[in-house]
């Protein structure tokens, strides 16, 4: 099967820092990646499209000079929330499309976000 | 735009019994996929079922079964003879254009499955 980690599952950080997520996948490639955010006990949102060697899309309402997003390799996407505050606290969830197969997604196992 | 609604917030039954989770989709596509996927407490999404949308055909999994009707515009999911195991979120999700893969999900329906 196909298997997308997440690095770190949790991690609490001081307001104002930054934190960096890593998306990866283990035994394929994928030229596409997707970043969602969940909020307790609600869905999850799509935050932007990570494509690799091209900047990131994000979808409206989500700051790109926040969440930075970089796709530099076919097996790696990182998002990194900049300046984080408590309303950043969230479960962040990344997937990755299998190249040449578009229709498979695969889902990371999420990063826990609190903001202290 | 591209909606899922699933109206059930939660649902709690009784193990043994069978439980139908619906959702109703919005989209102006001729082409698209419909998913549904179960989170455990644990977090992680597992993939239950794709489905696109050319193909009605009613699917039959173990305990699982997915009613899809395009007149209705609904993808239900049915589980029979539930199991306390079975207790999680379901989200049903729409992916709007083939290639694309951005997927839009519904609210989820946390169910409880009681001994």
């Amino acid at each position: 099967g196909a298997v997308v980690s997440q690095h770190p599952s949790r991690v609490i950080c001081k307001s104002g820092t930054s934190v960096k997520i890593e998306c990866r996948s283990l035994d394929f490639q994928a030229t596409t990646m997707f970043w969602y955010r969940q909020f307790p006990k609600q869905s999850l949102m799509l935050m932007a499209t990570s494509n690799e060697g091209s900047k990131a899309t994000y979808e409206q309402g989500v700051e790109k000079d926040k969440f930075l997003i970089n796709h530099a390799s076919l097996t790696l996407s990182t998002l990194t929330v900049t300046s984080a505050h408590p309303e950043d606290s969230s479960f962040y969830i990344c997937s990755a499309v299998k190249q040449g197969a578009s229709y498979e997604q695969y889902f990371g196992p999420g990063t826990r976000l609190t903001v202290t | 735009a591209q909606k899922v609604t699933q109206a059930q917030t939660e649902i709690s039954v009784v193990e043994k019994e069978d439980v139908t989770l619906d959702c109703v989709y919005e989209t102006r596509d001729t082409t698209y996929y419909l998913f549904w996927y179960k989170q455990p407490p644990s977090g992680e999404l597992v993939f239950l079922i794709r489905r696109n949308s050319f193909d009605e055909q009613n699917e039959i999994s173990g305990r699982y079964s997915w009613n899809f009707q395009k007149s209705t515009s609904s993808f239900n999911f049915t589980i029979t003879a539930s199991q306390v195991v079975d207790s999680a979120v379901y989200f049903c999700a729409l992916s709007h254009r083939q290639g694309a893969q951005k997927l839009v999900f519904g609210q989820g329906t946390r169910l409880t499955i009681n001994p």
